[in-house]
């Protein structure tokens, strides 16, 4: 069965800093892997997808990486600004799993002014 | 705007009750998923359903029962069985089979246990 962790499960930096969340999956059949922010008490916003067959996408101050052979994906974000706070989440869809997503357990991100 | 709409925000519920949540979607989207996030937890999958009158259990259906008799709503009943029903359930919605488009969630229903 497929297991997704995230490490750190929460991070704290000043504002300015690059900073670098990890993700790692058990299970490297997949169909894509997917980051979402979460604000605390509200639903899920989709920030990055990749696909099993790339290797990256970037959107503004966003990279995401996927080595699918050793299972870890990596969510980059540059120059982080107090507006970055919130939880941060990434889940796989298996190829047998008919478009479910498993998900990790989150990284609480806060940036100070 | 298109969107997926769960009501109500907060529920409360008393022992021996069932509550039901509402989930609704203007997407057009076949497939839609209920998910039940603890604190401090990543999701985890309830029930979903790729198409109208079809449905499937997902990782933790037990005390939970879902209808889907038209493509714009999948209602979720927790049932007196949860004995643990206190979370935060949200609802999402997908193109059937199209892995290179994201789920799109509604805002989450709190449910909590008087």
């Amino acid at each position: 069965k497929q297991e997704v962790t995230q490490i750190p499960a929460a991070l704290s930096v000043p504002e300015g800093e690059n900073l670098v969340l990890n993700c790692s999956f058990t299970d490297s059949a997949i169909y894509n892997l997917q980051w979402f922010r979460q604000d605390p008490g509200k639903g899920l916003t989709s920030l990055l997808l990749i696909q099993s067959s790339q290797r990256e996408q970037t959107s503004g101050r966003l990279n995401a990486s996927l080595d699918k052979s050793s299972g870890r994906s990596t969510l980059y974000i540059a120059a982080s600004q107090p507006g970055d706070s919130a939880t941060y989440l990434c889940a796989v869809i298996n190829n047998n799993a008919g478009n479910m997503l498993t998900f990790g357990g989150g990284t609480r991100l806060m940036v100070k002014p | 705007d298109g969107g997926i709409t769960q009501s109500p925000k907060y529920l409360f519920r008393k022992e021996g009750q069932n509550v039901t949540l509402s989930c609704e979607q203007n997407l057009n989207h076949d497939a839609m998923y209920w998910y039940r996030q603890d604190p401090g937890q990543g999701l985890r999958l309830i029930y979903y359903s790729q198409i109208v009158n079809d449905f499937q259990k997902g990782d933790i259906a037990e005390g939970y029962s879902v209808s889907r008799e038209k493509k714009e709503s999948f209602p979720l009943t927790v049932t007196s069985a949860q004995k643990n029903p206190t979370a935060f359930y949200l609802c999402a919605s997908s193109i059937a089979g199209a892995t290179h488009r994201p789920q799109h969630f509604g805002d989450g229903t709190r449910l909590s246990i008087l």
